[in-house]
């Protein structure tokens, strides 16, 4: 069956220090979704990506889709103590998405 | 506005008893409808998803069933709790169509201790 793996599982940064989680899926997507979730929290939806090679970027994030739409990237800028939680990416199949393994984030002040 | 709820946040029992977490969605129609579970510090595994009323698709064989009564109401239950069945319960809903960019929306979770 499809899925999803990230890298890194873990990543602890000083604060101001840029950060990227990789993305790679078994199949190819026809979009990603990616979520933040903070400690003791929920996921919550930032955005999805459809188009090969698209690139968008809200402030300090951007979110890339491959060409082969086989994987996708989140880099995170000047890293802040508020960026602290998990990300997961999410693959789309029937009816239902299938997330990555997420990767954690710890931010060192 | 569409909103979430689910319930109760946090949820202590003990081996063998029952269980029962209620999930609903306001301010839209015809949502599709999923749980999850996530152990500490582990991602997301999908146990049940739900596109419609009395439909209701199996993603892990294990002791939970889900059931979906009405449009807008996702119901997790079991009859004899697990110590494995600990975990973090996020229900999540989603409109499933071509040109959605608003992904999933998730309640703000259960958290199960089963002892």
């Amino acid at each position: 069956g499809q899925q999803v793996m990230q890298i890194p599982q873990y990543q602890h940064v000083q604060e101001g220090e840029d950060f990227t989680t990789y993305c790679n899926s078994s199949t190819t997507l026809s979009n990603i979704q990616w979520y933040k979730q903070r400690p003791g929290g929920h996921p919550v939806f930032l955005i999805q990506l459809v188009k090969s090679g698209e690139v968008k970027k809200q402030k300090r994030l951007t979110f890339q889709f491959g060409e082969a739409k086989k994987n996708s990237s989140l880099h995170i800028t000047a890293t802040q103590t508020t960026d602290v939680g998990t990300y997961f990416c999410a693959g789309q199949g029937t009816y239902k998405y299938i997330f990555g393994t997420g990767t954690r984030l710890k931010v060192l002040a | 506005s569409q909103t979430i709820h689910q319930w109760p946040a946090t949820l202590v029992q003990p081996v063998g008893s029952p269980l029962s977490l209620e999930c609903t969605v306001e301010g839209t129609s015809n949502p599709n409808l999923y749980w999850y579970r996530q152990a500490a510090g582990r991602g997301l595994q999908l146990l049940f998803y739900s596109v419609g009323i009395g439909q209701i698709s199996s993603e892990v064989p294990q002791n939970l069933s889900a059931s979906r009564p009405q449009d807008r109401q996702f119901i997790l239950s079991s009859k004899k709790l697990l110590l494995s069945d600990s975990g973090f319960y996020l229900c999540a809903w989603s409109h499933f169509r071509v040109g959605n960019s608003y992904g999933y929306t998730f309640g703000s979770g259960t958290r199960l201790t089963v002892v």
